[in-house]
């Protein structure tokens, strides 16, 4: 079981905009700005998509962007593309002995 | 640009040992901490290990300490992973990643397959 919670899929049509939900505690999530979106097509190496929350890498379209909510953080796409269907994992910083978490993924399907 | 490149995987009984390299080129290495992270198969992606720059701080995933070690080599501008007692479950693909900011990976490696099996 991975220490933060995200829906294990979630879809949506060209054009519109999904949200992805990750839920941890307040000593991962919660308590740090340190949470991160990979993007990884299949066969592929993960990309950093989103860090400390809200900022994107450069290269990143502005399409993706981070929120968090006390202890749930957010990664919304907005403007689907057919490019756009991957998993997508978060992370945290903990203060655990762990020190970083990944939440178990989300399956993006494009209809 | 920065490029990340693992070698040293393979097939492995359990029990036994192997030794992970990732050559690092595009950026100076010695300014960053580094990371392992694996992805069993199927699976999703798990933290295993980082090292500062210097090598002093170092931090393993419970499900690893005690049996693997970090090391790196800012010379050679390379990161290793020394896994021995090696069991079914470390069986993944194993990438390096570069640490970013906000303990975060902004570039990773290709991976490289270690299969533990009798």
């Amino acid at each position: 079981q991975s220490a933060l919670t995200q829906p294990a899929s979630v879809s949506g049509s060209p054009g519109q905009s999904i949200t992805i939900s990750c839920t941890g505690t307040s000593s991962d999530v919660g308590g740090y700005n340190y949470v991160s979106w990979y993007q990884q097509h299949p066969g592929k190496a993960p990309k950093l998509m989103i860090y400390e929350v809200s900022n994107r890498p450069s290269g990143v379209s502005n399409r993706f962007s981070g929120s968090k909510s006390g202890n749930t953080a957010s990664l919304t796409i907005s403007g689907l593309q057919a490019e756009d269907e991957a998993d997508y994992y978060c992370s945290s910083y903990t203060s655990s002995s762990t020190h970083v978490v990944f939440g178990g993924g989300t399956k993006l399907t494009v209809l | 640009q920065v490029q990340l490149v693992e070698s040293g995987g393979g097939l492995v009984k359990p029990g036994g040992s192997l030794r992970l390299s990732c050559a690092a080129s595009g950026f100076t290495f010695s300014d960053y901490y580094m990371s392992w992270i694996r992805q069993a198969p199927g699976k999703g992606l798990e933290w295993v290990s980082y090292i500062s720059t210097g090598g002093s701080t170092i931090y393993y995933a419970d499900s690893v300490k005690g049996r693997f070690t970090i090391s790196r080599d800012n010379a050679k501008n390379s990161l290793y992973l020394q896994m021995n007692s090696l069991r079914a479950e470390d069986t993944a693909v194993y990438y390096c990643a570069r640490v970013g900011s906000g303990y975060d990976f902004d570039s990773w490696g290709q991976g490289t397959l270690v299969t533990v099996s009798s």
